[in-house]
């Protein structure tokens, strides 16, 4: 079954305490990105990789990192959270560059609290 | 810059009533519109999406989306509401020929009455 798996589904944290978001999709998709959902401000892209060692930034980059050193997964690293990361986050995936017209796959979303 | 907006937070239906939840989008380019569902405590799910051709495009679920060039729009319609139905909805952009970043609307929150 095609899919993306974030783990974990719920964390509470607190403050400056790293913490990494998993992500994995099995569709061999070249285009993975990172988004946060916040009420009434719909999704918003944090972080984004074309591919295998290409990451770039999104809208709202500051204070999270991310890898990408295989296809499949695409980890979102928060390494001093801080309560305003407070948020509903979610992977997606989706085909190469220039295929526009292509649909994106989400994971089901990690629901980060930092106390 | 390039926008989405969903006008209404919410949208009340009775159940077996016609729905319309909408969208209107600002971009520079030709755009590929979308629509994707959230049920409670999942992720999004596609609906459907515009890409080029016939203005009306079918989805999952029975849903619709009528695409508007001359007024942006691409409204989300369902000719007969379920309770099921009850979720929150999200209209995205991409712009063709840039890379694959979907912008998306704030949401509306559709509830269907019995």
């Amino acid at each position: 079954e095609a899919q993306v798996t974030q783990n974990p589904r719920y964390l509470i944290t607190v403050t400056g305490k790293k913490l990494t978001v998993t992500c994995s999709q099995n569709m061999n998709h070249e285009y993975m990105s990172w988004y946060r959902q916040d009420p009434g401000l719909g999704l918003r892209q944090i972080y984004y990789s074309m591919n295998v060692e290409v990451t770039d930034k999104g809208d709202v980059p500051e204070g999270y990192k991310v890898s990408r050193k295989e296809k499949r997964n695409f980890p979102l690293i928060l390494e001093s959270p801080s309560p305003n990361q407070t948020s509903l986050y979610f992977c997606a995936s989706s085909l190469r560059q220039g295929a526009g017209g292509t649909e994106a796959f989400f994971g089901q979303g990690t629901r980060l609290t930092v106390v | 810059a390039q926008s989405v907006a969903q006008p209404e937070d919410q949208v009340n239906v009775a159940e077996g009533n016609p729905l319309t939840v909408k969208c209107t989008y600002s971009v520079s380019g030709n755009p590929y519109l979308f629509w994707y569902v959230q049920y409670p405590n999942r992720g999004l799910q596609f609906l459907l999406k515009y890409i080029t051709g016939d203005n009306l495009v079918k989805g999952s679920y029975g849903f619709e989306a009528e695409f508007n060039k001359s007024q942006t729009s691409f409204h989300l319609k369902k000719p007969s509401a379920l309770v099921s139905d009850s979720a929150l909805y999200f209209c995205a952009v991409r712009v063709s020929g840039g890379y694959n970043k979907l912008i998306f609307g704030a949401g509306t929150r559709l509830a269907v009455h019995p």
